[in-house]
């Protein structure tokens, strides 16, 4: 499985654009590339999923370059409600499925007023 | 929306007690599983099942058992709990018919072995 690397913490303030990279350097052909958050108190919840290019939805996009190493997940104009654990996991197709998701510890963003 | 929830927020038990933590969904999903959650070391799987009676191990079994009578139960049993074992506990589900392998998870058991 492939081994993801990303910052511990990150501060930010409200209505900046966040972006957090993601290294992933042995990612597999078929790897996908997905990002969860946590908030205190909270399991952790689905943000976005991708495999090349660039994914958009209403919450984030994410950026991923032709050699699929690295991926960044952008979030614009981010607010206080923002701030949590941002995990960005690899793994095969339905990996969410057959339990081989593999949470590290994850990006704390900060997000101050 | 699907909806994971746990029988409780904060658990309290006493060492060597034997502790049940529940969890259900509501979308029919075939998937579920138990992870732990602990400062420094991320989510680690605990145990799996994608069937009704049917469980895979996952990273971190021992000391931990679990149970799936129906397809939207999951149930958690620590046979006799240890002061280690004291953690924030997750459970998720997730569906194959789903468009993405999403794993949805409910707000976690903070459990405390004294």
């Amino acid at each position: 499985l492939a081994k993801t690397t990303q910052p511990i913490s990150m501060d930010s303030y409200e209505g900046q654009e966040v972006n957090i990279t993601c290294s992933h350097n042995n990612i597999a052909t078929n790897d996908y590339i997905t990002w969860y958050q946590q908030f205190p108190s909270q399991g952790p919840r689905f943000i976005i999923q991708g495999y090349k290019t660039k994914v958009t939805n209403e919450v984030a996009s994410l950026f991923i370059p032709a050699d699929r190493k690295s991926s960044t997940l952008s979030l614009p104009r981010v607010s206080l409600s923002d701030t949590a654990v941002y995990y960005c996991l690899v793994g095969g197709p339905n990996s969410g499925n057959t339990g081989k998701l593999i949470f590290g510890q994850g990006t704390t963003l900060q997000v101050k007023p | 929306d699907v909806k994971v929830t746990q029988s409780s927020r904060y658990l309290v038990k006493r060492t060597g007690e034997k502790v049940f933590l529940e969890c259900v969904q509501d979308m029919d999903h075939e998937n579920m599983f138990w992870y732990r959650q602990d400062p420094g070391l991320g989510l680690r799987l605990i145990y799996f099942s994608y069937d009704v009676k049917m469980k895979e191990k996952g990273d971190i079994p021992e000391g931990y058992s679990v149970s799936r009578e129906k397809k939207e139960r999951f149930s958690l049993i620590l046979e006799s709990a240890s002061t280690n074992q004291t953690s924030m506990y997750l459970c998720a589900s997730s569906g194959l018919a789903e468009s993405t392998d999403t794993q949805y998870f409910g707000p976690g058991t903070r459990l405390t072995v004294l």
